[in-house]
């Protein structure tokens, strides 16, 4: 059940945008994004909901396919602060509760 | 409001004794999930439970098993540990529903050697 993420690894340049894909080969119910930066725990960014409601911060941004099963996360002007490794993670039913995360993609953001 | 807590931050253990993790969840939150995270898998979920009862397991063998308490405080135990049981554990706590984000504790850093 664990969902599918990629790049698996990017670099950019402070300004640049960056797109992260998650997949899933099950139904799913909702997708959350999480950063976690070396050393710290992870830190909510998003929720998307089947049925298009979402919740997050306003400088982040992301989309949910319900048809492919798929969520992409949009970094846009990146900043050195973006760096760290971003996961999704998907249920597949309300109210499951249980967190299915990807192996993460390491995001590094250079002056 | 104080954040999610876990004890101790840091275990040294050898192979085949047993350990219990603790996590102190943000008050008012009565779900706890619990994770392994290895750089290889990354974060692996392991059980949830919402007051008092485990209500998800995931794919890990019976050696690893939890509790949450009435105050929603849980801990977790991991017995006859293996090399490869060495992980951060993480914990997280939430409100009921899938619409409200988790919040991570910093997680127990579990050596076996």
């Amino acid at each position: 059940q664990q969902p599918v993420q990629s790049p698996q690894a990017v670099i950019l340049r402070e300004g640049e945008d960056a797109v992260i894909n998650c997949s899933s080969s099950k139904a799913l119910y909702s997708v959350h994004w999480y950063r976690q930066k070396h050393g710290e725990a992870p830190v909510f960014l998003m929720i998307l909901l089947k049925g298009g409601e979402q919740k997050g911060h306003d400088k982040i941004s992301a989309s949910f396919n319900e048809k492919k099963q798929q969520s992409s996360l949009y970094l846009t002007a990146s900043q050195l602060s973006y760096s760290g490794t971003y996961f999704c993670g998907t249920e597949i039913q309300t109210g499951a509760n249980n967190l299915f995360f990807g192996t993460g993609t390491r995001l590094t953001v250079i002056p | 409001k104080a954040g999610v807590t876990q004890t101790p931050r840091y275990l040294i253990k050898t192979r085949g004794q047993q350990v219990t993790l603790s996590c102190s969840p943000i008050s008012g939150h009565r779900s706890v999930s619990w994770y392994q995270q290895t750089p290889g898998q990354g974060l692996q979920f392991l059980f949830e439970y919402f007051s008092e009862t485990q209500r998800n397991k995931g794919n890990f063998p019976g050696r690893f098993s939890g509790r949450q308490f009435s105050n929603s405080r849980s801990e977790m135990n991991v017995s006859t540990l293996e090399l490869g049981d060495s992980a951060l554990y993480l914990c997280a706590s939430r409100k009921r529903d899938s619409y409200n984000e988790q919040f991570f504790g910093p997680g127990t850093r579990l050596t076996v050697l």
